[in-house]
């Protein structure tokens, strides 16, 4: 089935270090798959962080970014410089080409920067 | 302003009660969309409606039944209750690609 898997939190990292939180997906059913990093800050509602709908690019936002590699079926989400504001649960989302396709997502990923 | 609500915040039911968990956008998109998240889970993909017909039913228990009196409402009435329902239930809306959140229901089943 379609599915996604994420780095099991919660990461914590110190502000100023690198991050990178591993996605992998298996879309078994979804001919081309759209790849999304949602995130939740502290208090408020989940919310798009960059989304790539062609295999081999890339996507960023806020100093993350995200490459979509179909030979190894990853979104991997990178940041060079992590910063005390960036604490918050990030979700790995496979979705289907459409306004009405629906989205898998991962377990979420807990990100806790020191400051 | 918000621009998915959500009501209400919390619910807490018992065991066989039926509920009904309200959803209204006011982004003017034609795709709304339920999801829930159980404790340690993931977002669990539940239906999809556009133009207020149903798309997509993930949901194998007929006692979930969205309900759509406006195009910009999508609400859930649940029946039967069981503990097992437990978790937050969330609203989403879209007009291509992008799906916005609502901030959620959180539902206790006692």
């Amino acid at each position: 089935g379609d599915s996604v898997t994420q780095t099991e939190g919660p990461v914590t990292v110190s502000e100023s270090e690198s991050l990178i939180i591993n996605c992998t997906y298996s879309a078994t059913s979804i001919a081309y798959p759209n790849l999304f990093w949602y995130v939740r800050y502290p208090g408020e509602g989940l919310q798009l962080l960059l989304k790539v709908i062609t295999a081999g690019q890339k996507g960023s936002s806020r100093g993350f970014e995200a490459t979509y590699n179909k030979e190894t079926t990853s979104f991997h989400l990178q940041k060079a410089s992590v910063q005390e504001s960036d604490s918050a649960v990030y979700y790995c989302a496979l979705g289907s080409t459409g306004n009405t396709g629906k989205l898998i997502f991962g377990l979420g990923t807990t990100l806790q920067v020191q400051p | 302003d918000p621009k998915i609500i959500q009501k209400p915040k919390y619910l807490v039911a018992v065991t066989g009660s039926e509920k009904i968990l309200i959803c209204e956008q006011y982004l003017g998109h034609n795709a709304m969309y339920w999801y829930r998240q159980s404790a340690k889970k993931p977002l669990e993909f539940m239906f999809s409606y556009s133009y207020q017909k149903l798309m997509d039913n993930q949901t194998a228990s007929s006692r979930f039944q969205p309900q759509s009196s406006k195009k910009n409402h999508l609400d859930l009435q649940i029946t039967a209750l069981k503990p097992d329902d437990s978790a937050t239930y969330f609203c989403a809306s879209s007009q291509d690609w992008e799906q916005y959140f609502g901030p959620g229901t959180r539902l206790t089943v006692l």
